[in-house]
């Protein structure tokens, strides 16, 4: 089944301790996101990868970092998490030059 | 600054009649436009992608893209209970870069 997983799907943790969500697709796709999502704000883009060590910062960057050693993984790390960082987080995919985005089942993230 | 203008709602409509949601951008020079549905706590799914002016149908799905007046909107005929859900517009602008930008979402109730 072509898919996106993230993982966890649900992280409480606490100011300052370093966290990683991990985002992986089977169809081979090129292009890899991650947005963050919260309450009036909408969809906004952290960072995107167009290709295997090819990454770029999206609109809300900071506090976050990214890497794209493979291409079908593209894990998000928050070095040192505040609670301003809490939020719903999505890694989405799609195909080099197509559009159609296809997106994780998000992850829940609370940093007290 | 790239800006998709949606009014967030809800909008509330009777089962069977037709929801109109609408959607406004900033960037004249965008060519490809996006409707996501996003049920609550649930990741988007694509519904529609439209890239030239007038109408694409699609079940009982409409786009509607006018570039001149940079206006998108998405018709739903025939509602029903399982079309409520928060609809986010999503707009590709110019120049090759990957970011799409994403409207606030409306909320669509559709009520028995």
């Amino acid at each position: 089944e072509a898919q996106v997983t993230q993982n966890p799907r649900y992280l409480i943790t606490v100011t300052g301790k370093k966290l990683t969500v991990t985002c992986s697709q089977n169809m081979n796709h090129e292009y890899m996101s991650w947005y963050r999502q919260d309450p009036g704000l909408g969809l906004r883009q952290i960072y995107y990868s167009m290709n295997v060590e090819v990454t770029d910062k999206g609109d809300v960057p900071e506090g976050y970092k990214v890497s794209r050693k493979e291409k079908r993984n593209f894990p998000l790390i928050l070095e040192s998490p505040s609670p301003n960082q809490t939020s719903l987080y999505f890694c989405a995919s799609s195909f080099s030059g197509q559009e159609t985005q296809y997106f994780g089942p998000g992850t829940r993230l609370l940093v007290l | 600054q790239k800006e998709v203008e949606q009014n967030s709602g809800p909008l509330s409509v009777p089962e069977g009649a037709i929801a109109s949601l609408n959607c406004t951008y900033s960037d004249r020079g965008s060519q490809s436009f996006f409707w996501y549905r996003q049920y609550s706590g649930k990741s988007p799914e694509l519904i529609m992608s439209i890239y030239s002016n007038g109408d694409k149908e699609d079940g009982r799905f409409t786009a509607q893209l006018n570039k001149a007046s940079q206006y998108v909107s998405l018709l739903i005929r025939d509602s029903q209970p399982s079309d409520s859900a928060t609809y986010l517009c999503a707009v590709r602008p110019p120049g090759g870069s990957y970011i799409p930008t994403f409207g606030r979402g409306t909320s669509l109730i559709v009520h028995p």
